[in-house]
């Protein structure tokens, strides 16, 4: 099935250093949405997106619908220790009724 | 939280062993997804639920069989579990209005 190609892979950044990840698809969706996952529990909803070009924010977090609705954007400013964990975009291609296509993910860890 | 549980939440078995795993919501959502999530391939759709008895074959449905005869139980059968089906795997929630879809806490299963 299609895989939504999220990048970067991993990142390691210092404590209050600003994150930026991206997911592109060659599809267009309707709708994105970003997850946060821990070690041994279920991913988290984050930010949801319905709108080219919407811009929404969740604390420090703030994401981006693209314009072309192929692409979404996430931001974390001012990482803390806890924001470590695996952030994955998913997305509803057209068509595709309530199915959830996922990312691969990008792992963040913060050093002190 | 989105009121979801799922039982068990650890479980090792023989390979050839019949095994059912439960979802139980409390939000009364229309939408019920089963997921399983391994190293590499990230989060895969099994099978989904429309409504009561209405369901349908997720990417990886092959050896699973599902069952949804009230709102609020979706359960995943493995016939008979083989060492392939060895992952976690995650329920999750969804309604018609919108898009988003929350997770369960997930249920490690270990075929041997």
């Amino acid at each position: 099935g299609q895989q939504l190609n999220q990048s970067p892979q991993s990142m390691f950044i210092q404590e209050g250093e600003d994150v930026s990840m991206n997911c592109t698809s060659s599809s267009i969706f309707n709708t994105w949405l970003w997850y946060k996952q821990e070690p041994g529990e279920g991913p988290v909803l984050l930010i949801a997106l319905y709108k080219a070009g919407e811009l929404t924010s969740n604390g420090r977090l703030t994401a981006q619908f693209g314009i072309t609705r192929k692409d979404s954007f996430l931001n974390i400013s001012a990482s803390i220790p806890s924001d470590v964990g695996i952030y994955f975009c998913a997305g509803i291609p057209t068509g595709t009724a309530s199915k959830l296509t996922f990312g691969t993910g990008t792992r963040l860890q913060v050093t002190l | 939280d989105a009121g979801i549980t799922q039982s068990p939440r650890h479980k090792v078995t023989e390979t050839g062993t019949p095994v059912t795993l439960r979802c139980h919501q409390t939000e009364n959502h229309r939408y019920m997804y089963w997921y399983r999530q391994d190293p590499g391939h990230g989060l895969r759709l099994i099978h989904y639920s429309y409504g009561v008895k209405d369901t349908d074959k997720g990417e990886v449905s092959d050896g699973y069989s599902v069952s949804r005869s009230k709102t609020e139980d979706f359960l995943l059968t493995l016939e008979s579990a083989t060492s392939s089906q060895t992952s976690v795997y995650f329920c999750a929630i969804g309604r018609t209005t919108n898009y988003e879809q929350y997770f369960g806490p997930g249920t490690r299963l270990t075929v041997t």
